[in-house]
């Protein structure tokens, strides 16, 4: 079964620090991994997805086969970039369910 | 068009009535998905439709739960005998075969509360 951990509820962080979120999944076969994103009293939004290979707001995610992992980094964070993210999982082959995990709120304070 | 909509935001019912939700997806979409969503857990996986056809159902879907996309647009969620259990946010979300190719974007969601 596929199953996406995300082992931190909440990471606090200053402004300016780096900020790691992440992320394990466990699946059999060749999945496509994201992050979505949900500011305060929005919707939940794709932040990025690991074919794209693309730096969104500051933010990347590397998918690491070997370690099964897809940790979302920031050099440095922002006020802004507090919200609740979550990783997610897609089955390449049926293209249909996401699977997230539980997400992980980042705080950023001054 | 501004979206996926959902309707209604909230919802707040008694145990044992019937409950139905709408979703209105982005235009041309042609796949529609239902999620759910508890207090400290990410969205869950309940149903899925190409077009009018639901493709896949999550064991989470009980048979109280039907859900319909009768001409391939909006879709309704419809819960019947409500129970305490079934307290969620209750998201929908669309996507195309295309360029965003497996992009879903949500809607709103809405949220359920049952005495």
């Amino acid at each position: 079964a596929q199953r996406v951990t995300q082992p931190e509820k909440l990471l606090s962080v200053f402004k300016g620090a780096p900020v790691e979120l992440k992320c394990n999944y466990s699946y059999s076969g060749s999945p496509e991994l994201f992050w979505y994103v949900q500011y305060s009293r929005q919707r939940l939004q794709l932040l990025l997805r690991h074919i794209s290979r693309e730096s969104i707001k500051g933010f990347t995610a590397d998918l690491n086969k070997g370690e099964t992992s897809f940790h979302l980094k920031k050099p440095f964070a922002q006020e802004e970039d507090s919200a609740m993210y979550y990783c997610a999982l897609i089955n390449v082959g049926t293209a249909s369910k996401l699977t997230f995990g539980t997400g992980t709120r980042l705080q950023v304070t001054l | 068009d501004t979206g996926v909509s959902q309707d209604p935001r909230h919802k707040i019912t008694k145990r044992g009535q019937n409950v139905t939700f709408r979703c209105d997806p982005i235009s041309e979409h042609n796949r529609l998905y239902w999620y759910r969503q508890t207090l400290g857990q990410g969205p869950e996986f309940l149903t899925y439709f190409q077009n009018e056809a639901q493709l896949e159902k999550s064991r989470l879907l009980s048979d109280r739960f039907s859900a319909e996309r009768p001409k391939g647009s909006f879709s309704t969620l419809e819960i019947q005998r409500t129970e305490q259990g079934d307290s969620a946010m209750y998201l929908c979300a669309s996507s195309t075969i295309g360029s965003s190719r497996d992009e879903q974007f949500f809607g709103p969601g809405t949220r359920l509360t049952v005495l």
